[in-house]
């Protein structure tokens, strides 16, 4: 199992500029996720997957879009980067979304400049 | 408005002894807490979790203890070794969250076991 997987690692962008954050999982998960870790503020829910076609909104969903056509995976749009975008993007999984263990991805490092 | 709320940055601690990490939180209508652990260039692992019905869970080397009259719960390792070394996330859950897997987290406190 690959488990959490998430591309690119790295990402720098101009304002304005839109982008795909890839997220799969191999592990048949219903619940995905995405969260943000910015300094001084912890990892804050962007949005969020109970099973494919279902999407909700987290805490920070503004400039953020997602989908989920498959159970593998989760990608995270965004459609106008902006300089508030940058942060540390982490994508998580569990069987269910009440299931204590949540698998994180690696992380996608992303600068927008 | 940070609702979980990590106080101490930083901790060190030397090989064998405790580790104490703390956390409080704000929301009364939390009712799950669970800690996570990081390495760098990595994402958080799940550590431990406590329901708000219980005061104590305990795995192996890690303890967390609930106080709900205070909001505040208490990462406990022993004995601390160097491995321990990561930042460590304490998360809540509630209905004010959405429930489930929809956590708040705190901001994190650096642990460095020293040999």
């Amino acid at each position: 199992n690959a488990g959490v997987t998430q591309t690119p690692k790295f990402q720098v962008l101009k304002t304005g500029q839109s982008m795909t954050l890839q997220c799969a999982q191999d592990m048949n998960h219903e619940y995905m996720s995405w969260y943000r870790q910015d300094p001084g503020m912890g990892l804050r829910l962007i949005h969020y997957s109970v099973g494919a076609g279902i999407t909700d909104q987290g805490e920070v969903p503004n400039g953020y879009n997602v989908s989920r056509s498959t159970t593998e995976d989760f990608p995270l749009r965004l459609l106008s980067a902006a300089p508030s975008q940058t942060s540390v993007y982490f994508c998580a999984s569990s069987y269910t979304e009440y299931t204590d263990t949540q698998y994180f991805g690696p992380g996608t490092r992303l600068t927008v400049l | 408005d940070q609702q979980v709320k990590q106080n101490s940055p930083s901790l060190s601690v030397q090989e064998g002894r405790i580790s104490i990490l703390n956390c409080d939180y704000t929301n009364s209508m939390f009712d799950y807490f669970l800690w996570y652990k990081k390495y760098p260039a990595e994402g958080p692992t799940f550590l431990i979790s406590i329901s708000s019905i219980k005061d104590k869970n305990e795995d192996g080397r890690f303890t967390v203890f609930l106080n709900k009259s205070a909001k505040h719960l208490s990462l406990h390792i022993v004995p601390s070794q160097p491995g321990d070394s990561a930042v460590y996330f304490c998360a809540a859950s509630g209905m004010v969250t959405g429930g489930g897997n929809k956590l708040t987290f705190g901001t994190g406190t650096q642990l460095k076991v020293e040999l």
